[in-house]
């Protein structure tokens, strides 16, 4: 079985500041990662995703996240938060690329709030 | 593409009541997902679709919902005598049955069962 953690159910950071949004997650096979974004009364909008190949994965808005095998983890990472960036953060995981059988299993979610 | 559509985007319905839930993917996705979302918690699998084919469903997906796809295009989440538990964000996500396709998702249709 897969599963994904989110630590830090908000988190916040000032305009200008480094954003970081952590994410572990476990899975019995080679994992496809990918982080999506909520904002309010709205659906996921894909960030970025890690299939294979380079571990370093750039997505948009400029965004970030780095696959660490030996440390189950997926930390999504911005230089500098911009106030747009306020929203709802989710990692998942899937034993697919695309999120095949068992469709993608989500964390609980990072509320990112940006202080002026 | 002119992304996942979903119908109706927000119903308030009485205890006991049906609802149906439509969504109409992105043209040419031939796979359909169901999530359901409630309020601070990340999306839940419920169901996907290969073309009409229901391939896998979750065991939230309880006897009082069906959902179906039945011309491997847009598809229906209903759910029969809706109880206050199921008030959710259902979204709907399609993709392309390939290697590395992303899975997109609609705007969600938001259950209010009162």
């Amino acid at each position: 079985a897969q599963s994904v953690t989110q630590l830090g159910s908000h988190v916040s950071v000032s305009e200008g500041a480094l954003v970081l949004l952590r994410c572990n997650y476990s899975s019995s096979v080679p994992p496809y990662l990918f982080w999506y974004v909520q904002y309010p009364n709205q659906g996921l909008q894909l960030l970025l995703k890690y299939t294979t190949g380079a571990t370093l994965v750039k997505g948009i808005n400029g965004f970030e996240a780095e696959f660490k095998k030996s440390e189950t983890s997926f930390h999504l990472t911005k230089p500098s938060a911009h106030m747009s960036d306020a929203a709802e953060y989710f990692c998942a995981v899937s034993l697919y690329s695309g999120g095949g059988a068992d469709g993608l299993t989500f964390g609980k979610g990072t509320h990112l709030i940006i202080q002026p | 593409d002119t992304g996942v559509s979903q119908d109706p985007r927000h119903k308030i319905t009485k205890r006991g009541q049906n609802v149906t839930f439509r969504c109409d993917p992105i043209s040419e996705h031939n796979r359909l997902y169901w999530y359901r979302q409630t309020l601070g918690q990340g999306p839940e699998f419920l169901t996907y679709f290969q073309n009409e084919a229901q391939l896998e469903k979750s065991r939230l997906l309880s006897d009082r919902f069906s959902a179906e796809r039945p011309k491997g295009s847009f598809s229906t989440l209903e759910i029969q005598r809706t109880e206050q538990g199921d008030s959710a964000m259902y979204l709907c996500a399609s993709s392309r049955r390939r290697s590395g396709n992303t899975i997109y998702f609609g705007e969600g249709s938001w259950l209010t069962v009162v």
